[in-house]
């Protein structure tokens, strides 16, 4: 009964392939993220979706591009990788995203990419 | 703009206290989370702190000081399991968006 879920845990890959991340979630959120975490252990936003609707996007690459197909999903599709789109890539979700409302986030296992 | 800082690595003996410090610089700050990540893992939720005061969780507390821009998470009676990255999160009205620190590496030794 895993609440977040991505597939692949593992990605490798040459340069300049597409690439897609997938993530579910079971807990019955209206909000999903992904986001990515360096070799530096920093992790950063890249999207969010609210009720597949985009709300959030940083200063993302045009190569990267999030899809959800209903509330419970959220993909990332990833065009023409380079060495430095190696990372791990974090699905999280939220209840309702509503300004003042505590809304924890719930982490997937990530997906760690290493692009060769 | 949006800025989280806190201390890159702290190392600590079991059983013994940990104070691990935390300064934001967040538009439109709403609250503050603190998650917990082991290696290779995905980061769990510890605490949040919307208001200026201690939230006590177990041998977890969390602080926050809104006019000072300051949290710190409190570890107790350490134990060699809280070897793990701490981070320290902001949040925004308005928005869902979490700016995370870099993270502290605490490393708890016998």
């Amino acid at each position: 009964d895993t609440a977040v879920s991505q597939t692949p845990k593992y990605l490798v890959t040459q340069m300049g392939n597409d690439k897609s991340i997938k993530c579910e979630q079971n807990l019955g959120h209206d909000t999903m993220y992904w986001y990515k975490q360096d070799s530096k252990k920093f992790l950063k936003i890249m999207f969010s979706y609210n009720n597949k609707e985009l709300i959030i996007n940083e200063t993302v690459p045009n190569r990267f591009s999030p899809k959800s197909p209903d509330k419970a999903h959220l993909n990332l599709h990833i065009n023409s990788l380079e060495l430095g789109d190696s990372a791990v890539y974090f699905c999280a979700s939220s209840q309702a995203g509503t300004s003042g409302v505590y809304n924890e986030q719930f982490f997937g296992p990530g997906t760690r990419l290493t692009v060769l | 703009g949006q800025n989280i800082d806190q201390p890159t690595e702290m190392t600590a003996t079991e059983g013994a206290i940990v104070q691990i410090n935390c300064t934001y610089q967040t538009s439109g700050f709403n609250g503050l989370f603190w998650y917990q990540q082991h290696a290779g893992e995905a980061p769990t939720f510890l605490s949040y702190n919307v208001l200026d005061g201690l939230e006590e969780k177990g041998r977890f507390s969390s602080f926050l000081s809104r006019s000072k821009g300051y949290s710190y998470l409190l570890l107790k009676e350490l134990q060699m399991k809280d070897s793990a990255s701490y981070l320290c999160a902001g949040s925004s009205r308005g928005t869902d968006k979490l700016i995370f620190g870099t993270g502290t590496r605490l490393q708890v030794f016998p």
